[in-house]
C-alpha cells in the first residue's frame, strides 16, 4: 500500500521569506501524480500544485513550486514571499494514474504551517 | 474546475442515530468519494462512489455503517448510521473532475 510521509507537524515562517514543506513517499508504481493541497480553518481543502510523475520538470505556480526527487521518492513544497494568507494546514497526497478505485489519494498526516507578520 | 457543496455544514447528533449528508456537485463528474477527517487528524478515504454501480469501501469501512447513493452524475450521499462519539469527525465529499479533485466544504459531525 502506498504510504505519504510528512515529518513536520509544525513549521514557521517570517513573512515574505521562503519556506520548505517535506513530504516522502512510498509506492511501487512508475506513473503517479503528487499534489499539496492547503486546508486553512475553514476546512475547504484547496489544491495547491500538482506533479505527474513521468515529467521531469518541477511544477510550480506562482509562488508555489516543488522540487520532485523520484528516485528519492521526495516531494517538497517551497513557498517564497510567505504571505499571511498561507498559513494552513498542508497536506501532501499522493494519486495513481488508473481507473476505478485507483484514482483515490492518499495523504499525508499534515503540516500546520504559522506565518508571522 | 468543479464547485462542491455539502448539507449540512455541520450537525450534533445523539448516539444511535443517523445522519444522511448530501453532496452536490455543480458538473457531472464519473468518480466521486467521501473522505473522513477525525480532528487534528489527515484525511482517511471511506469510499468510492461511482454512479450506476456500488461503492466501494475501503478497508475498515462497511456499507451497514456507511451506506453510500450515487444516484445521478452530480448528487451523492453518505449516511452514517448508528452513530456513536467514535463518529465525530469532518466528513468530506471528493469529485474528479478532468483530471483533478475537488473537494466539498466538509460535514462537521458531533455525536454525544
Amino acid at each position: 500500500a502506498q504510504t505519504v510521509t510528512q515529518s513536520q507537524p509544525e513549521m514557521s515562517v517570517q513573512e515574505a521569506e521562503t519556506v520548505t514543506l517535506s513530504c516522502t513517499y512510498d509506492t511501487s508504481e512508475s506513473d503517479y501524480y503528487l499534489f499539496w493541497y492547503k486546508q486553512p480553518p475553514s476546512r475547504q481543502m484547496i489544491l495547491v500544485i500538482r506533479q505527474e510523475a513521468y515529467k521531469q520538470q518541477n511544477a510550480t505556480e506562482n509562488r508555489f513550486s516543488v522540487n520532485f526527487q523520484k528516485a528519492a521518492k521526495s516531494f517538497s513544497l517551497k513557498i517564497s514571499d510567505s504571505q499571511l494568507g498561507d498559513a494552513a494546514m498542508y497536506f501532501c497526497a499522493y494519486g495513481e494514474i488508473g481507473g476505478g478505485s485507483n484514482y483515490k489519494l492518499t495523504f499525508g498526516k499534515g503540516t500546520l504551517l504559522t506565518v508571522n507578520p | 474546475s468543479a464547485v462542491i457543496s455539502q448539507k449540512p455544514s455541520r450537525d450534533i447528533c445523539q448516539r444511535g442515530t443517523s445522519l444522511t449528508i448530501q453532496c452536490q456537485v455543480d458538473s457531472q463528474v464519473t468518480m466521486m468519494f467521501w473522505y473522513r477527517q477525525q480532528p487534528g487528524q489527515s484525511l482517511t478515504l471511506i469510499a468510492t462512489a461511482n454512479q450506476g454501480s456500488e461503492a466501494t469501501y475501503e478497508s475498515g469501512f462497511v456499507i451497514d455503517k456507511f451506506p453510500i447513493s450515487r444516484p445521478n452524475l452530480t448528487f451523492s450521499t453518505l449516511t452514517v448510521s448508528n452513530m456513536s462519539p467514535e463518529d465525530s469527525s469532518i466528513y468530506l465529499c471528493s469529485a474528479r473532475h478532468i483530471g483533478e479533485q475537488f473537494f466539498g466544504p466538509g460535514t462537521r459531525l458531533t455525536v454525544l
